[in-house]
């Protein structure tokens, strides 16, 4: 059964940073695109990053370009999301998201499968 | 960036209904579209990919069509448990990968 399971989510003022981790099991961790989708409260999915396989290509919604980055270790199993310089609106649930390809592009993905999210809210 | 437009926003239907959703694209996306369904308090689940694949363990009252820019999702008769909240969302230009704003339908 594929399971993936965040954590690191919680309180953090402004300019603060905080780093979030996704265990995942159940499937090959290393054969998949990984992602963090979040949500803000009552609105709706919002995808943020996405990790290749072998961390060769990485991706960012601008609004977090250059604040978040994202990594995974296969060894483990996880994938992490960095968080600086958090700002109020990044208060949201951070879905860790598995990656399955549906396109011609390795990076053509959907996401097949979701954690429950961690929250984080940003404010003083 | 390719803008997911998602309409009604809210439809209200009563058991056993037919109905129909839909999610315009700003621009072609092929087939790659997704349809996700999110009931209150958990996290979005993957109902069809590729525009009209259903994904594993999905009732067959689900269905996708469309290309391109229009697509659909239809219900064939709603349960009650299909009362939730319904997003689209494209990988065919990325990224970013977009999501529509979403489709809830409640209880007539």
């Amino acid at each position: 059964e594929v399971q993936l399971v965040e954590s690191g989510g919680g309180l953090v003022q402004p300019g603060g940073s905080l780093r979030l981790s996704c265990a995942a099991s159940g499937f090959t961790f290393s054969s998949y695109w990984m992602s963090w989708v979040r949500q803000a409260r009552g609105k709706g999915l919002e995808w943020v990053a996405n990790i290749k396989q072998d961390e060769s290509e990485k991706y960012y919604v601008d609004s977090v370009k250059g604040r978040f980055t994202i990594s995974r270790d296969n060894a483990k199993n996880s994938l992490y999301l960095q968080m600086n310089s958090l700002r109020a609106e990044d208060t949201a649930v951070y879905y860790c998201v598995r990656g399955q390809n549906g396109g011609r592009y390795p990076g053509d993905i959907y996401f097949d499968y979701w954690g429950q999210g961690t929250l984080v809210t940003v404010s003083s | 960036e390719i803008v997911m437009t998602q309409s009604p926003a809210t439809l209200s239907v009563s058991p056993g209904e037919r109905v129909t959703l839909s999610c315009r694209a700003s621009q072609s996306v092929s087939f790659n579209l997704a349809w996700y369904q999110q009931k209150p308090g958990q996290a979005p689940r993957l109902l069809i990919y590729g525009a009209s694949t259903r994904a594993t363990g999905i009732p067959a009252r689900f269905s996708g069509s469309g290309s391109g820019t229009e697509f659909t999702l239809t219900i064939s008769s709603l349960q009650s448990e299909d009362f939730a909240v319904y997003y689209c969302q494209q990988y065919n230009n990325w990224p970013p990968y977009t999501f529509g704003q979403g489709t809830k339908l409640e209880i007539k």
